[in-house]
């Protein structure tokens, strides 16, 4: 079946540096990809969808110059988190889809960030 | 507005017994409607999902979910608990099957005794 490998699994680092998550899927092409994020004890919640070659599309809220998605290939999508603060923290998980119109999503194992 | 409300935060049940995990929707039109499952240092993995016709569907590992449209509900079952079992579990819901982000609930973690 279809694999979306996300890397890292887990990553600490310091408050002000920059940290980049990759979510690759590895047997399709994956035309659109979702970027979520999950604070402890609350639901999954969409940050930005982003479809091969196009600008990531972000939900109200997300700040786009602070978590840059870049979506350059079909079986590439990275988030990356600029300058990073503790608030920051949180579970940040990848889902991607084929082209078909019936496609399942397939989801990444997440990254767990902890911004010290 | 869309929403997903799964009011059980956290459930444990005895190895053997039967499971029923609770998922309410609000939505205009009708939904696509989800069951997901998260295991620790794993993705979300897909258990079933409703889009049309028999309002009982079945999934993977055993389970099944009722579409009850009268009660906006998508409830998952499990007529016996294995300890593999113990994860959480999200509902989830879609304006459609096809290139729309879910929307998901909070998520139930379930605990399996022996």
């Amino acid at each position: 079946g279809a694999v979306v490998s996300q890397h890292p699994s887990r990553v600490i680092c310091k408050s002000g540096t920059s940290v980049k998550i990759e979510c690759r899927s590895l047997d399709f092409q994956a035309t659109t990809m979702f970027w979520y994020r999950q604070f402890p004890k609350q639901s999954l919640m969409l940050m930005a969808t982003s479809n091969e070659g196009s600008k990531a599309t972000y939900e109200q809220g997300v700040e786009k110059d602070k978590f840059l998605i870049n979506h350059a290939s079909l079986t590439l999508s990275t988030l990356t988190v600029t300058s990073a603060h503790p608030e920051d923290s949180s579970f940040y998980i990848c889902s991607a889809r084929g082209p078909g119109t019936n496609e399942k999503l397939f989801f990444g194992s997440g990254t767990q960030l902890s911004v010290l | 507005a869309q929403s997903v409300t799964q009011p059980d935060i956290h459930i444990t049940v005895s190895e053997g017994a039967s499971l029923e995990l609770r998922c309410n929707y609000s939505y205009g039109a009708t939904p696509y409607l989800f069951w997901y499952v998260q295991s620790p240092g794993q993705g979300l993995q897909l258990l079933l999902k409703y889009f049309s016709g028999d309002t009982l569907v079945q999934g993977i590992k055993g389970f099944e979910a009722e579409f009850k449209r009268s009660q906006s509900s998508f409830n998952l079952r499990k007529p016996s608990v294995h300890w593999s079992d113990a994860a959480e579990y999200f509902c989830a819901v879609a304006p459609n099957q096809a290139g729309t982000a879910l929307i998901f609930g909070k998520g139930t973690t379930l605990s399996v005794s022996s």
